[in-house]
């Protein structure tokens, strides 16, 4: 069975730094792309971040370039994702997603609160 | 960045009704649109991808249509596990882009 957990999330201060993590198993962690997507409070989804399997190549939707990094260690099957200078708009449910381009698998998501 | 805009936002219908969702596209996607559904306090799950291609587990009451920059997706009975939010998203283009969601509601 496929498992994605997230972990590290918490309550930070403006400008604060964060480490998101992503546990994969059931499945070839190294074999498959994966992402973050996040989803504000009552709000919709927004994709953040991806990676190819051999973190080769990255991407960053443009809210977060330049402040969120995110890599992987296919010998600890974990994804993550370095968040720093956070503002209180990224206050947001951060859920890890499998696939390239199509997410077919989702963690339960990690909550990130940005507030003072 | 491709825009995705989902109509209506909020769907009211009664258990056995008929639902259709839209999802516009502001250039193609070709067929590479997927649809998500979205219970509250849960994860997104996949529903449909490249426009028409049911997911694993999905039952045949859904189906999906369009290609393009028209989309739709069509519950062709509702059953009360199938009242939620769903989203649309293209993978064509980096930035993956979501929709805003349309919310099915119980009338």
């Amino acid at each position: 069975e496929v498992q994605l957990v997230e972990s590290g999330g918490g309550l930070v201060q403006p400008g604060g730094s964060l480490r998101l993590s992503c546990a994969a198993s059931g499945f070839t962690f190294s074999s498959y792309e994966m992402n973050w997507v996040r989803q504000a409070p009552g709000k919709g989804l927004e994709w953040v971040s991806y990676i190819t399997s051999s973190g080769s190549t990255i991407y960053y939707a443009d809210s977060v370039k330049g402040r969120f990094t995110i890599s992987r260690d296919n010998a600890k099957n974990s994804l993550y994702l370095q968040i720093n200078t956070l503002r209180a708009e990224d206050t947001a449910v951060y859920y890890c997603a499998r696939g390239m381009g199509t997410f077919d698998y989702w963690g339960q998501g990690t909550l990130v609160t940005v507030s003072s | 960045e491709i825009v995705l805009t989902q109509s209506p936002a909020t769907l009211s219908l009664s258990p056995g009704e008929r639902a259709t969702l839209s999802c516009r596209a502001s250039q193609s996607v070709s067929s590479y649109l997927a649809w998500y559904q979205q219970k509250p306090g849960q994860a997104p799950r996949l529903f449909m991808y490249d426009a028409s291609k049911r997911a694993t587990g999905i039952p045949p009451r859904f189906s999906g249509s369009g290609s393009g920059t028209d989309f739709t997706l069509t519950i062709s009975s509702l059953e009360p596990e199938d009242f939620a939010v769903y989203y649309c998203q293209q993978r064509s283009n980096w930035p993956l882009t979501f929709g805003g969601g349309t919310k099915v509601e119980i009338k």
